[in-house]
């Protein structure tokens, strides 16, 4: 157990529809990270949030946006959701934002979009 | 973010034997190099990680090897056991704060 929780552990949803999905980072950790992995493309590096702030971005889409909130927990909402989502999407956190940063993943959620 | 390439795709070794895991990249900037293990419907773990400064690394049967000039590191597992299945990732830090992840490496263990 890393000690990083994500909820829920599987989705389900149609097409066009809008998913949250949440993220509680290792306690004492500042950055959190979203990664979505797809069998076609490996794990791809969405965004992260450094102490409430986005620091930086990576493959996102524009229907795909995150925050952070104050208690340092983190949401990932999806929306207009397409079929091509349908991945597993992990969060990582860490306790500073570079440097050597191992980052702590947790369980994933699957998202499964019909 | 910064290109990885990982190879090979798929490796099936004999239990015992050794394995090794490339990966190359182009940003002389990058500073840290660490390599997670991922088993069937689980989260990756990281198993090992090297810094720029340093050359290599073992943990027991791990070692992570690094080249900074011709820009590639390596993961090398001795004496594998048929718990060692599962896909690899090398990632790296790049200019930013993101890990950067090749496309991994199946790894199979046979008795």
């Amino acid at each position: 157990d890393s000690g990083v929780t994500q909820t829920p552990k599987h989705l389900i949803t149609a097409t066009g529809q809008r998913v949250t999905l949440r993220c509680s980072p290792r306690s004492g950790d500042l950055s959190v990270y979203w990664y979505q992995q797809s069998l076609d493309q490996g794990l791809q590096f969405l965004i992260q949030y450094y102490n409430g702030e986005e620091r930086a971005k990576g493959n996102i889409l524009e229907r795909f946006s995150a925050q952070q909130f104050p208690d340092l927990h983190s949401e990932l909402n999806l929306s207009s959701l397409e079929l091509g989502d349908s991945a597993l999407y992990f969060c990582a956190s860490s306790v500073v934002a570079g440097g050597r940063n191992e980052q702590f993943f947790g369980p994933g959620t699957r998202l499964t979009v019909l | 973010g910064e290109n990885v390439e990982q190879h090979p795709s798929t490796l099936s070794v004999q239990e015992g034997d050794s394995a090794v895991i490339k990966c190359t990249y182009s940003d002389s900037a990058s500073n840290y190099f660490p390599w997670y293990k991922q088993e069937l419907g689980k989260r990756p773990q990281l198993i090992i990680d090297i810094r720029s400064n340093v050359g290599e690394k073992k943990d027991q049967r791990i070692a992570v090897t690094l080249n900074k000039t011709a820009k590639h590191f390596s993961l090398h597992i001795t004496e594998t056991q048929p718990e060692d299945s599962a896909v690899y990732f090398c990632a790296l830090h790049d200019s930013g704060y993101a890990l950067n992840f090749g496309k991994g490496t199946s790894l199979l263990v046979t008795p």
